[in-house]
């Protein structure tokens, strides 16, 4: 199975300020033939089902503020939120779907600092 | 509007079967492969396995196979997971979750394996 370990485990960031939480996967996640990574972001709010934010590694979903934006490629992922703002508090998970069994990270949790 | 509206909160005891439905609305569900996804808070969520709703074997993680059995009944839009001789660890919050993209016509899985949307999720405590 593809591990995932995300990091940090919690982050504090000042309102407005730059957010990054960090994912790297066991195996690499780029796919030769499409040249694409198969890595998605969710955030997780209390009391919420997940929503996805990031697919793609970088493709932004429909609806989601361009404050967050994903990037990285192979094995080593990037979230950032470029100026938090009050509801992006949240748990925040990466997702490899390069192979089965889909597996997620651990999570970081982001608290206003 | 894509909506998954899973069934109540359960309570079972240890060795004892749980099963969960999820109904499907707002696009063709034969349409989009459909997955189940545990997560107990505080961990990382956890893939159960998808179901075609357009036919075939469900595909099970390793970890669930010979516990876990998911249906589904086309004519009503709903999945099913059933999961048996339930442990305490299998307390948590079950997830239906569609397939981030249609399955392709020439049958082949589908690659965009990323989860949208979900659904509100059913809490099942297993406890004696």
């Amino acid at each position: 199975d593809i591990v995932m370990t995300q990091s940090p485990d919690s982050l504090a960031v000042s309102l407005g300020e730059r957010a990054t939480i960090n994912c790297e996967s066991s195996q690499d996640l780029l796919y030769n033939s499409d040249n694409k990574n198969y890595l998605a972001w969710y955030q997780v709010k209390a009391g919420q089902p997940p929503r996805v934010l990031i697919y793609w590694a970088s493709t932004r979903e429909s609806g989601v503020p361009d404050r967050f934006s994903g990037s990285g490629s192979g094995t080593d992922f990037s979230l950032t939120i470029s100026s938090l703002q009050a509801e992006d508090v949240a748990v925040y998970y990466c997702q490899q779907y390069y192979s089965t069994p889909f597996t997620f990270g651990q999570g970081t949790r982001l608290e206003i600092k | 509007q894509v909506h998954l509206v899973q069934s109540g909160a359960e309570v079972k005891k240890p060795g004892a079967s749980v099963k969960v439905s999820c109904k499907a609305s707002g696009y063709i569900f034969t349409a989009y492969y459909l997955h189940w996804v545990r997560h107990v808070p505080g961990q990382g969520p956890e893939w159960m396995g998808w179901i075609n709703p357009n036919g075939g074997d469900p595909n099970y993680a390793q970890k669930f196979k010979g516990r876990v059995t998911m249906t589904w009944d086309t004519a009503i839009s709903t999945a099913y997971m059933e999961l048996s001789n339930l442990k305490s660890d299998d307390s948590a919050v079950y997830y239906c979750a569609r397939d981030g993209g249609a399955a392709p016509p020439n049958g082949d899985p589908p690659t965009e394996n990323w989860f949208d949307p979900w659904g509100q999720g059913t809490l099942v405590t297993v406890s004696s």
